[in-house]
């Protein structure tokens, strides 16, 4: 039982490319989310899913796209990076909406 | 609306001190609260769990905390800190299982020998 899994760890890229962050769990939850962690500002939410094909916007959603193809997969796309999406990205899943999240352990992307 | 204040960004206490950690809450409903620590360069860990039964939560690691309506607080306490216990601690506050996650700014615990 391997929880929740994130792609890459690191990654460095130049502004204007696009990349996708890779999640996946194995404990069969509905629920999955994409949070970014900027220094001294908490979990900010992007985009999460209540189930396969079913997708909602979070706190911050600009400059990021999401899909539900599966239970499992919850891959995060940035299409045009930008400076100000240099952060730590992670990865959580949970039964219901305000239970217990397990947390994949994060991508960090440095746009320059 | 819910919103979680951490009063405290940075705490620092000697190893064997007592470990305070606070945390203020605001929630149109009787909440669920929780309390994750992250580690460096780790995801997050749950480490205990409020949600309407006992006030005073038991976690792992030896922290509990108490949930206190009438101060609308949920603080995080230790009795005895271990250098291991340095890390970043969120609270969180959900008004429900129907309802998002919100996290706290975080409070960095430094633990000196």
């Amino acid at each position: 039982n391997a929880g929740v899994t994130q792609t890459p760890k690191f990654r460095i890229l130049k502004i204007g490319q696009s990349m996708t962050l890779q999640c996946a769990q194995d404990m069969n939850h509905n629920y999955m989310y994409w949070y970014r962690q900027d220094p001294g500002m908490g979990l900010k939410l992007i985009y999460y899913s209540v189930g396969a094909g079913i997708t909602d916007k979070g706190e911050v959603p600009n400059g990021y796209n999401v899909s539900r193809s599966t239970t499992e997969d919850f891959p995060l796309r940035l299409e045009l990076a930008a400076p100000s999406q240099t952060s730590v990205y992670f990865c959580a899943s949970s039964q219901q909406l305000g239970e217990t999240q397990y947390f994949g352990p994060g991508t960090r992307l440095l746009v320059l | 609306a819910q919103s979680v204040t951490q009063l405290d960004s940075h705490v620092s206490v000697s190893e064997g001190t007592p470990v305070l950690l606070r945390c203020n809450y605001s929630s149109s409903y009787s909440p669920s609260l929780f309390w994750y620590v992250q580690h460096p360069n780790k995801g997050l860990q749950l480490l205990l769990k409020y949600t309407s039964a006992a006030t005073l939560v038991k976690g792992i690691n030896g922290f509990e905390a108490e949930f206190k309506k009438s101060e609308t607080s949920f603080h995080l306490t230790k009795p005895s800190a271990h250098m291991s216990d340095a890390a970043e601690y969120f609270c969180v506050v959900s008004a429900s299982n129907t309802d998002k996650l919100i996290f706290g700014t975080g409070t960095r615990l430094q633990v000196f020998p």
